[in-house]
């Protein structure tokens, strides 16, 4: 089983909606979680970062953490077609992956239909 | 002002060669990264260097050798290139106890 898990869609959902993405991990040792965008031909940037368990909120976007059911996910509210591009979760046991780096989900292609 | 720059962009070479790709950071971070990202999309930890130090080595080839000159820099050489390390090439670079890496651009490697 791979350490985390994403689907990779395509999802495609018509602007204006609320988008759902989410991961799920097995390594108990994660407490940093973050979501990285990546348009194409791009590099992922940070989107948003949470330490351990709970919710954060940046603008559109939601971001939420279980620990103890091992699943992250990432609301993006009033879905843009800028929104569009592929959605990669991360997560390590250090602040910022420390010397191990990040541990990376497959990501998610999301389509913003105009 | 980019502050994590990789080169060249692009990279088509045959199998058999031997090739690098350069990474420069003007974040004065001190950790850099290389990530490799395959054909599916999904980004894997090559390497990582703090200080001029190697820290980590994933289960990468030894065809792939980091190279660090200074602390902004953190090049990558592969020798003997193979069909299957066609992929983009990713740097990162991190500064001690922040949370964001920054990411370069990437460097899409094709080898024919």
């Amino acid at each position: 089983q791979k350490e985390v898990e994403q689907d990779p869609g395509p999802l495609s959902v018509p602007e204006g909606a609320i988008v759902s993405l989410n991961c799920t991990y097995s390594n108990s040792a994660f407490q940093y979680f973050m979501w990285y965008r990546q348009y194409s031909r791009k590099g992922p940037e940070l989107l948003m970062y949470t330490y351990s368990s709970g919710n954060k909120e940046d603008g559109r976007f939601t971001a939420q953490v279980d620990k103890s059911s091992k699943y992250i996910s990432l609301f993006i509210r009033d879905s843009q077609p800028s929104d569009s591009a592929t959605y990669l979760c991360a997560m390590s046991e250090y602040s910022g992956g420390g010397a191990d780096g990040l541990t990376f989900g497959k990501g998610t292609h999301l389509i913003i239909q105009p | 002002d980019t502050a994590v720059s990789q080169t060249p962009k692009y990279l088509v070479t045959q199998m058999g060669n031997d090739k690098s790709i350069k990474c420069e950071q003007n974040l004065g971070h001190d950790t850099m990264y290389w990530y490799k990202q395959d054909s599916k999309k999904f980004l894997k930890i090559m390497f990582s260097y703090n200080n001029k130090e190697l820290i980590i080595n994933e289960t990468v080839p030894n065809r792939f050798s980091p190279k660090s000159p200074d602390k902004a820099h953190l090049n990558l050489h592969i020798n003997s290139l193979e069909l299957g390390d066609s992929a983009v090439y990713f740097c990162a670079s991190r500064s001690g106890g922040d949370t964001e890496a920054f990411f370069g651009q990437g460097t899409r490697l094709t080898v024919v």
